[in-house]
C-alpha cells in the first residue's frame, strides 16, 4: 500500500529556510494531489498547501510569501520550503495525500494517507 | 476563508455510549467535508469522507451525517480505542482549506 515518508533536519534557525522531503513508496506519485500540513505543538491542523503531479500548486494565502512546493516525479517524491522562519513555524509537519474517486482526482476530497509527522523546531 | 467551528471542545462518555460532535461551517460547502480522528504523537486518519462515506476499514460504529453548513460525527458505541481528538476539515472553498479547532473524546 501507498506510504508516505517526511524527511529533513529537525532543527532550523530563526530567519533560514525550512526544508522538507515527502518521499512516496508502494505507488506512484502521478494523478494526485500532494500536500502539506503542519500542528503546532499542542494545536489544531493547519493546511499548507499542495502540488499536483503535473507541477501546479497552491498555497495557504496566509504563507503563500514564503512557501514553495514541488514535485519530483523521477524520484517519486514532493517538497517543502518555507522561508524566513521564526519560532511560530514550529511543529510537526505532515505530507499527505488527496484521495480519488473511481472517475475524478480533485482537491475537493479528504486526506486519505498521511506520513508520520515530522517535528522541526525553530531555534538558535 | 470558511471558519470551521467544533462542538463541544471536549466530551466525556462511557463505554457504549453514543457520541455525537458538531461542525458547522461559516458558509455553504455542500458535502466536501471531512473527519479525522488523532490519537497522541500520531497522525490524523481519515474516518468519513464527503460527508457521510466511510473509509474503507474504519468500524462501522463511526457515521456522518449533514450538508451544506452543518455536520455531524456520531460513535454510535464508544469503545477505549476510540479515545483520541477527532477534527473535521472542508473541502470546497479554499484556498486555504480549513480544519475544526478538533473535539477531544475521553471516557468516564
Amino acid at each position: 500500500q501507498v506510504q508516505l515518508q517526511e524527511s529533513g533536519p529537525g532543527l532550523v534557525k530563526p530567519s533560514e529556510t525550512l526544508s522538507l522531503t515527502c518521499t512516496v513508496s508502494g505507488g506512484s506519485i502521478s494523478n494526485y494531489y500532494w500536500n502539506w500540513i503542519r500542528q503546532p505543538p499542542g494545536k489544531g491542523l493547519e493546511w499548507i498547501g499542495y502540488a499536483y503531479y503535473s507541477g501546479s500548486t497552491n498555497y495557504n494565502p496566509s504563507l503563500e510569501s514564503r512557501v514553495t512546493i514541488s514535485v519530483d516525479t523521477s524520484k517519486n517524491q514532493f517538497s517543502l520550503k518555507l522561508n524566513s522562519v521564526t519560532a511560530a513555524d514550529t511543529a510537526v509537519y505532515y505530507c499527505a495525500r488527496v484521495r480519488c474517486t473511481s472517475t475524478s482526482c480533485t482537491m475537493r476530497n479528504a486526506f486519505d494517507i498521511w506520513g508520520q509527522g515530522t517535528m522541526v523546531t525553530v531555534s538558535s | 476563508d470558511i471558519q470551521m467551528t467544533q462542538s463541544p471542545s471536549s466530551v466525556s462518555a462511557s463505554v457504549g455510549d453514543r457520541v455525537t460532535i458538531t461542525c458547522r461551517a461559516s458558509q455553504g460547502i455542500s458535502s466536501w467535508l471531512a473527519w479525522y480522528q488523532q490519537k497522541p504523537g500520531k497522525a490524523p486518519k481519515l474516518l468519513i469522507y464527503a460527508a457521510s462515506s466511510l473509509q474503507s476499514g474504519v468500524p462501522a460504529r463511526f457515521s456522518g451525517s449533514g450538508s451544506g453548513t452543518d455536520f455531524t460525527l456520531t460513535i454510535s458505541s464508544l469503545q477505549p480505542e476510540d479515545c483520541a481528538i477527532y477534527y473535521c476539515q472542508q473541502a470546497n472553498g479554499f484556498p486555504p482549506l480549513t480544519f475544526g479547532g478538533g473535539t477531544k473524546v475521553e471516557i468516564k
